[in-house]
């Protein structure tokens, strides 16, 4: 079964510029969540769907963070204008649904904004 | 604000010791506590999950959890210099949302 998928792995951006992350969950996998980890913390959920709807997008900087899954399988989370404290680790994960035990990671994409 | 305490540590335990991580939630609304387990420039895997009270043993591996004091624990028997990570507590309510983690702990086994 494979797993996760995230591209690209790293990117380096100066800030204000724009950036896009794409996920792709494990098959059959109802939910995906966005996180954000910042260097010697715990992850940070920024958003998270059930199918192609928002569950909880609480935390997500909605001025310049913004996100979807329009088919219900894949997603990009996107941020624009880049700031200085955006450098982060973005992990994507999945699970089969919204109490369908644990989430599974992917790689992640480390993002450095100059 | 929905949180989870762990001590940063390092934890430093000989290898063949137990290693024992503690994490404490703020939330009694709290169903579902995870463990992962984080290498250095990896994601998060998945150790094991608990939902009742009481033990839970997978391999070396045992997760306590005790909902009255709103804390989880995760033993790690007989451990190796493999199992130095950094490893995170997580909870979720009962809706399958409000997906907290901890800071996480950071594990040095000894060789």
């Amino acid at each position: 079964e494979a797993g996760v998928a995230q591209s690209p792995r790293y990117k380096i951006i100066e800030k204000r510029q724009s950036v896009a992350f794409w996920c792709n969950p494990i098959s059959g996998h109802a939910t995906l969540y966005w996180y954000q980890q910042i260097l010697g913390q715990g992850p940070k959920l920024l958003i998270q769907f059930q199918n192609n709807g928002v569950v909880d997008d609480s935390q997500l900087p909605k001025d310049r963070f913004s996100a979807e899954r329009l088919k219900g399988v894949d997603s990009t989370l996107k941020i624009q204008p880049a700031k200085l404290e955006d450098s982060a680790v973005y992990l994507c994960a999945s699970s089969l649904g919204l109490a369908g035990g644990a989430q599974f990671f992917g790689p992640g994409t480390r993002l450095t904004v100059l | 604000q929905k949180e989870v305490e762990q001590n940063s540590g390092p934890l430093s335990v000989p290898e063949g010791a137990i290693a024992s991580l503690n994490c404490t939630y703020s939330d009694r609304g709290s169903q579902s506590f995870f463990w992962y387990r984080q290498y250095s420039g990896k994601s998060p895997e998945l150790i094991m999950f608990i939902y009742s009270n009481g033990d839970k043993e997978d391999g070396r591996f045992t997760a306590q959890l005790n909902k009255a004091s709103q804390y989880v624990s995760l033993l790690i028997r007989d451990s190796q210099p493999s199992d130095s990570a950094t490893y995170l507590c997580a909870v979720r309510d009962n809706y399958g949302q409000n997906f907290v983690f901890g800071p996480g702990t950071r594990l040095s086994v000894l060789p």
